[in-house]
């Protein structure tokens, strides 16, 4: 069972409008990634969060933006929503040093 | 342009059968290489990762086979079952930078018959 939980699971919006996703993280788990995963494609990194501070990020424009806070959540949030946006959302999270990242099961935005 | 090339695209194999899973990278900056499994409506869970010291490692029916030189590597699924029917990515990171961005494959749909 995942120690990364995503909320909410499934979220249908309309173009033009902003949307929250939400993660909480292992205990521990300071460094969080988001990615997203179009239908058939593989995950795309959007941005990563070490400590609370972006510390990288993909070829996502800036209306993507995130949160980390102290207690292991996060936030995705996406302003003007295009139809391109509709994707599998997945937050990913670490403890650093060469460990592995751990997936959450994503949550499901559909963009009419 | 794909930092992370993955092949075949679909695959199907017959119970006990041997799954293979190839995939090619161009940055030499990438010293991790993990293979994640994905059941649908699931994230990615990982399922075995190598990095570029060693030439292969094994854990259970599942081997990665590492070729440096050639930078490429590949999954070995020996004993294919039925439950391993999934799709797989592999993916390749550079902790050097982004401390884990990874790149991932666009992966391979792999199917199982009994």
């Amino acid at each position: 069972e995942t120690g990364v939980t995503q909320s909410p699971t499934h979220l249908i919006k309309t173009r033009g409008q902003q949307v929250t996703l939400r993660c909480s993280s292992q205990s521990g788990h300071n460094t969080v990634s988001w990615y997203q995963q179009a239908l058939g494609q593989g995950p795309q990194f959007i941005f990563q969060y070490y400590r609370e501070e972006e510390n990288g990020r993909g070829n996502f424009p800036p209306r993507f933006s995130g949160l980390q806070f102290p207690n292991y959540s996060s936030e995705l949030n996406v302003n003007a929503l295009e139809l391109d946006d509709s994707a599998l959302y997945l937050c990913a999270s670490s403890s650093g040093g060469g460990q592995g990242y751990t997936f959450g099961s994503g949550t499901r935005l559909t963009v009419v | 342009q794909q930092q992370v090339k993955q092949s075949p695209q679909s695959l199907i194999v017959q119970k006990g059968g041997i799954s293979i899973i190839n995939c090619a990278y161009e940055n030499t900056a990438f010293d991790y290489f993990p293979w994640y499994q994905q059941f649908p409506g699931k994230g990615p869970a990982l399922l075995i990762a190598i990095r570029p010291d060693v030439s292969e490692k094994k854990e259970g029916r599942f081997t990665i086979s590492f070729n440096k030189s050639a930078k490429q590597f590949s999954l070995h699924i020996m004993d294919s079952q039925p439950g391993d029917s999934a799709t797989y990515f592999c993916a390749a990171g550079d902790r050097g930078s982004t401390l884990g961005r990874l790149y991932f494959g666009r992966g391979t749909q792999l199917t199982v018959w009994p």
